[in-house]
């Protein structure tokens, strides 16, 4: 089965600094998924990205996948206190659905 | 406004006793999940259901329940065999085909 692992797990940065969130799985990635996750609240849909090199940006939050397709990372530039939560990156099982394996998490806090 | 509600947000229960945790979706999709959330971890799948009438065992079923009589609704029951139930449980749609998964707003169990 696949396995997500995301780097770092915890992450505390000064506002205005930029930061990176890693993932990485076990097997080909044919379609990653970044949400972020308000403590006790549901996912938000972030990005997806499907093709190897792919890049995507929503304001500040950019997301690559690597040209081989088995590493994802998610760039905040300039963080804010409203960028902080749980990131989580979720990868698209291969064959029929759309079930996801999720990576553990990201907790990033921003200090003002 | 379309979109994904649980009820309830928090609840609690005595060991021994079955609960049942409501999701109803309005998006019209095809496709609902139930997730378990535990601290400081990510996601794992209890049950997905891709059609009316039917559903599938995720990760970790043991002790959960499921049906899908309705499209709209995908009900959760936590069974007394179900040896640590206390957890953070997240229920999700989405369109049939690799596509996006909304979330819903979570419901928080705690056995007593």
């Amino acid at each position: 089965s696949q396995e997500l692992e995301q780097s770092p797990q915890s992450l505390i940065v000064q506002e205005g600094k930029n930061l990176t969130i890693n993932c990485t799985s076990s097997k080909t990635l044919y379609g990653l998924y970044w949400y972020k996750q308000k403590y006790g609240e549901g996912l938000i849909f972030l990005m997806m990205l499907q093709k190897g090199g792919e890049e995507k940006s929503h304001e500040k939050i950019t997301a690559k996948l690597d040209e081989k397709k088995q590493q994802s990372s998610l760039h905040i530039t300039a963080s804010q206190p409203s960028h902080a939560g749980i990131y989580l990156c979720g990868a698209l099982q291969g064959g029929a659905g759309n079930m996801l394996t999720f990576g553990g998490g990201t907790r990033l806090m921003v200090k003002p | 406004d379309g979109g994904i509600t649980q009820s309830p947000k928090y609840l609690f229960r005595k060991e021994g006793q079955n609960v049942t945790l409501s999701c109803e979706q309005n998006l019209n999709h095809d496709a609902m999940y139930w997730y378990r959330q535990d601290p400081g971890q990510g996601l794992r799948l209890i049950y997905y259901s891709q059609i009316v009438n039917d559903f599938q065992k995720g990760d970790i079923a043991e002790g959960y329940s499921v049906s899908r009589e309705k499209k709209e609704s995908f009900p959760l029951t936590v069974t007394s065999a179900q040896k640590n139930p206390t957890a953070f449980y997240l229920c999700a749609s989405s369109k049939v085909g690799g596509a996006e998964q909304f979330f819903g707003p979570g419901t928080r169990l705690t056995v007593l």
